[in-house]
């Protein structure tokens, strides 16, 4: 199966910096790669992903980037504001018989100090 | 509503009650997925429905745990004989249909808490 690890688990920055969120998967099968906020009391929801043909996604502030040899995609949040402050999960797709499962990873809670 | 539906919110239950917590998802989903997030942590995995195939239960923690989803509608997870380590909050997840799994994103509903005292 699927194995998803997310570092760091808790990061903290100051308003205005940028910060980063790595996840690194097991499944070289796994095509498609998307990260998801979770805001207290709320579900998941999804912020930016990307597929295994592209290296790279932006989107405003939030980029995603890519690495297939490596097994490892990282969310980059820039100019940072207090309501980024979240937990953030990767999900990446593992497909199997024509199934989709997303494994999340631990999650990441990001504070945004002002 | 157009979005995800879980009922109930809250459920507080007594050590060995069985309960039912339902999932509505958006009109048109065929894929629906059930995950369990304990306190702090990350969302387990639990069953996931698509179409009318069978469903992949391969994440249920044990025999007490089961769900069922009539066609591309409404899915109940049903819980037996409820222990203290079933505390967890139940998130319920809907993808419309698509080649190579539609667009790929998850709708999540708000989630039903389940306290078992």
């Amino acid at each position: 199966g699927e194995n998803v690890e997310q570092h760091p688990s808790t990061l903290s920055v100051q308003e205005g910096d940028s910060a980063v969120i790595k996840c690194t998967y097991s499944d070289s099968a796994s095509n498609y790669f998307p990260w998801y906020k979770q805001e207290l009391g709320k579900g998941p929801q999804l912020i930016i992903d990307i597929r295994s043909n592209v290296g790279e996604k932006k989107d405003q502030r939030i980029a995603v980037t890519l690495n297939k040899t490596a097994k490892h995609f990282s969310l980059h949040i820039t100019e940072t504001q207090p309501e980024d402050s979240a937990v953030y999960f990767c999900a990446p797709r593992w497909t199997t018989s024509g199934t989709y499962k997303y494994i999340f990873g631990t999650g990441t809670r990001l504070k945004v100090l002002a | 509503g157009a979005g995800v539906s879980q009922s109930p919110s809250n459920k507080v239950t007594e050590k060995g009650k069985d309960v039912e917590l339902r999932c509505d998802p958006i009109s048109g989903h065929t894929a629906l997925y059930w995950y369990r997030q304990r306190l702090g942590q990350g969302l387990e995995f639990l069953i996931y429905f698509q179409g009318n195939s069978a469903p992949d239960k391969s994440g249920l923690p044990s025999d007490r745990f089961s769900a069922e989803r009539t066609g591309e509608s409404v899915s109940t997870l049903t819980i037996q004989r409820t222990q203290q380590e079933d505390s967890a909050v139940y998130l319920c997840a809907s993808s419309p249909p698509g080649l190579a799994g539609g667009t790929g994103e998850l709708f999540f509903g708000e989630g039903s808490r389940l306290t078992v005292l």
